[in-house]
């Protein structure tokens, strides 16, 4: 299976940048996709395909990467994005997520 | 709009059954797989298996073949996930997902929480 390996927290002030990370442990291409995931809610879909925004995304959003390493941007960051982010991959059968990225204010 | 509903909370016995539903409205059924992902309490997501309304085809993961039974009612357009012989490993939110063709989730249900109890 293909392991996908996130930071589990990150603390960011309102305003600024942030880069949220997801490694592969093999190739996935670009059949990366992320995930937010607001206290009590079920997932939302933000990127697809590595850098694909999703309908209804707002543009802070972006994504980037292929291959084993791939990034999540929130810039600048809101009060509303407190929340875990998760990326998926595609690539192959069984799909796996990982493990999330707790984003906290500081 | 694009919506799935599920089924309510279910508390169950170990090593007992059980079955629910998610109700497709807004799109065509059968034209998009449906997944169920598994959270449990305070971990992340695993993928369990999907099936194709069209025809049935399923794919699983290895982990939950034996374990999940995925069916379809086209007329109602209701996907079914049935978990058996359920331990308290199975406790945990149980989401379905309308499947895009790169195999991403861009609608997903409420959840169902399923605790396994005595």
């Amino acid at each position: 299976d293909t392991v996908l390996t996130q930071s589990p927290a990150l603390a960011v002030s309102l305003g600024q940048r942030v880069t949220i990370s997801c490694r592969a442990s093999k190739s996935v291409s670009t059949y990366m996709h992320w995930y937010q995931q607001k206290s009590g809610q079920q997932p939302k879909l933000l990127i697809y395909s590595a850098s694909n925004l999703e309908s209804g995304v707002p543009s802070r959003f972006s994504g980037s990467g292929s291959g084993t390493d791939f990034t999540l941007t929130i810039d600048p960051v809101e009060a509303d994005d407190i929340a875990n982010y998760y990326c998926q991959q595609s690539n192959e059968l069984p799909l796996t997520f990982g493990s999330g990225t707790k984003l906290e204010i500081k | 709009q694009v919506k799935l509903l599920q089924s309510g909370a279910a508390l169950v016995k170990p090593g007992a059954s059980v079955k629910m539903s998610c109700k497709a409205s807004g799109y065509t059924f059968t034209d998009y797989w449906v997944s169920w992902v598994k959270q449990s309490h305070g971990k992340s997501l695993e993928w369990i298996g999907e099936i194709y309304p069209n025809s049935g085809a399923t794919n699983f993961n290895e982990k939950f073949k034996g374990k999940a039974t995925l069916t379809v009612d086209k007329s109602t357009s209701t996907a079914y996930m049935e978990l058996s012989r359920l331990t308290s490993e199975d406790s945990a939110i149980y989401y379905c997902t309308r499947g895009r063709r790169a195999l991403y989730f861009d609608y997903w249900g409420q959840g169902v929480m399923v605790t396994v109890s005595s």
